[in-house]
């Protein structure tokens, strides 16, 4: 059963605002969201987490509406280097009591010039 | 650089080769996870170590064999491999609890022959 779902690809130009949007409807009352960048044969990257409201730091916001069911990545003003796949993750607490993440498609974004 | 080295970053071997994949980290976490990811697919959860136990083995054939020594390193010991195994090996490593933030090496290229 798929825990969060997000747009598989998305274009946009550089210079522009880029907003993607992840569905988590089944998130658990004490689940994080947590997003990653990841490039071609590379590991994932940290880029931010949230648990509700809004989050800002030096490269992206997280947005979170009230009931969490879903949250919205914003990367301001992208560049061709932020071409890459992006995660959108919530925490599964599995029967050992460890915290992990199921990792689905992410959405491939691809920034134009 | 992110806190975890992934040694080889690539690695050719026959399907009757014995061979391991080495994983240090040096940000004092108390986790550390093995990912599998196959060419356009999702990362795959193989194994989980907490505290140097091994709490999570997601069905991984028993020709993957994982160690944990110690809380900063973690091994993978390959024998008997398929081609279907020929894939992006990513190691990652948490400090538990709160959102369990993972950061990730920059993985082992794999190539079964």
């Amino acid at each position: 059963l798929a825990k969060t779902t997000q747009p598989i690809s998305m274009d946009s130009y550089e210079g522009q605002e880029v907003n993607i949007t992840c569905s988590h409807n089944n998130i658990a009352t004490n689940d994080y969201i947590t997003w990653y960048q990841q490039f071609p044969s590379q590991g994932p990257r940290f880029i931010i987490q949230g648990y509700k409201t809004k989050v800002t730091n030096e490269v992206a916001s997280l947005f979170i509406p009230a009931d969490r069911k879903s949250s919205t990545l914003s990367l301001p003003r992208v560049s061709l280097s932020d071409t890459a796949v992006y995660y959108c993750l919530v925490g599964d607490m599995g029967n050992s009591g460890t915290y992990k993440y199921i990792f689905g498609t992410g959405t491939r974004l691809k920034v134009l010039a | 650089e992110t806190g975890v080295t992934q040694t080889p970053r690539h690695l050719v071997m026959g399907m009757t080769n014995k061979k391991s994949l080495k994983c240090e980290q040096h940000l004092g976490h108390n986790a550390m996870y093995w990912y599998k990811q196959s060419a356009k697919k999702p990362l795959e959860l193989m194994f989980v170590y907490s505290l140097e136990e091994r709490v999570e083995n997601n069905s991984v054939p028993s020709r993957f064999s994982p160690e944990c020594p110690n809380s900063s390193h973690l091994f993978l010991h390959l024998h008997t491999l398929q081609p279907e195994d020929s894939a992006l090996y990513l190691c990652a490593s948490s400090q538990e609890g709160g959102g369990n933030i993972q950061y990730f090496g920059a993985g082992t290229r794999l190539s079964v022959l």
